[in-house]
C-alpha cells in the first residue's frame, strides 16, 4: 500500500487566500484524523472521522476551518480566509478502525506557509 | 484533561551510547501510552504502545519502553544508538476507550559520530 497520501506537500499563499489540503487515507481504514504541527503548540488534533462522519471537531481553531470527507478515499481540510498564524504542518492520518488500540498511520504533512 | 510533558527538548549522544527519552504524563486512570518517531519532512511513524500487561514493551528499531505507575512515566530507552536515529521523538497519551492521542512537545534526539 502507498501508505496516506497528502497533497500538495508544500503550499504558500497570501493572506485571504483559500486553502486547500487534501488527504487519501489508506484504503481500507475507516477513521481518518487531521493534525496541526507547530512550534508554539505542537501537534495537535484538529478533527477525526469514522466512516465519512465527523466526529469530533472540537481541535478546529475557528469557523475559517472546515473540513470535509465525501467518501473513504478522500478528505480535505479548506482554511477560508487564510492567515499568517495560518502556518503549521498539516498531517492526515487514519486508522482502520475507532479507538486507540488501532494504529494511527501519518501522512508525510503539508508544510503550509501563509504571507 | 490528559497531557504530557518530554521536559527534554533537545538530546545529544554519542554513537553507541544509550538512549533515555523521559515522558511524563497526567491522567486519572491507566492510560493507553504511545511513542512515536518523526524524521525530517516525514509523518509520524509508531515505535511501540502500552496498553495492559506487562510494563515494558518492546517496539520497532531496538526500542522499548518501561510503564511506571507510581511515577506516571513512559521512558523510551534504547541501548546502543544509531546515527539513523537522530530525529524528533514524541511521546502521546489517549483515553483507554477515546479517539483522540494528546501528544508531547517532542525531543530532538542528535547523535554525534
Amino acid at each position: 500500500d502507498a501508505g496516506v497520501i497528502q497533497s500538495p506537500r508544500h503550499e504558500v499563499t497570501e493572506m485571504g487566500q483559500e486553502v486547500t489540503l487534501r488527504c487519501k487515507p489508506i484504503s481500507g481504514h475507516n477513521s481518518l484524523f487531521w493534525y496541526r504541527q507547530t512550534m508554539m503548540r505542537g501537534l495537535e488534533l484538529l478533527i477525526y472521522f469514522n466512516n465519512n462522519v465527523p466526529i469530533d471537531d472540537s481541535g478546529m481553531p475557528e469557523d475559517r476551518f472546515s473540513a470535509k470527507m465525501p467518501n473513504a478515499s478522500f478528505s480535505t481540510l479548506k482554511i477560508q480566509p487564510s492567515e499568517p498564524r495560518d502556518s503549521a504542518v498539516y498531517f492526515c492520518a487514519s486508522s482502520l478502525r475507532q479507538g486507540l488500540g488501532n494504529e494511527q498511520f501519518f501522512g508525510p504533512g503539508t508544510r503550509l506557509t501563509v504571507l | 484533561a490528559q497531557s504530557v510533558t518530554q521536559p527534554d527538548i533537545h538530546i545529544t549522544v554519542s554513537e553507541g551510547a544509550s538512549l533515555e527519552l523521559r515522558c511524563n504524563y497526567s491522567y486519572g486512570a491507566t492510560p493507553y501510552l504511545f511513542w512515536y518517531v518523526q524524521s525530517p519532512g516525514q509523518g509520524l511513524q509508531l515505535l511501540l504502545k502500552y496498553f495492559s500487561g506487562d510494563t515494558l514493551v518492546q517496539g520497532i528499531k531496538g526500542f522499548e519502553a518501561e510503564f511506571k505507575r507510581s511515577q506516571s512515566s513512559f521512558n523510551l530507552r534504547k541501548p546502543s544508538v544509531h546515527w539513523s536515529d537522530a530525529a524528533e521523538y514524541f511521546c502521546a497519551v489517549g483515553a483507554r476507550y477515546g479517539n483522540k492521542l494528546v501528544f508531547g512537545a517532542g525531543t530532538i534526539l542528535r547523535v554525534k559520530s
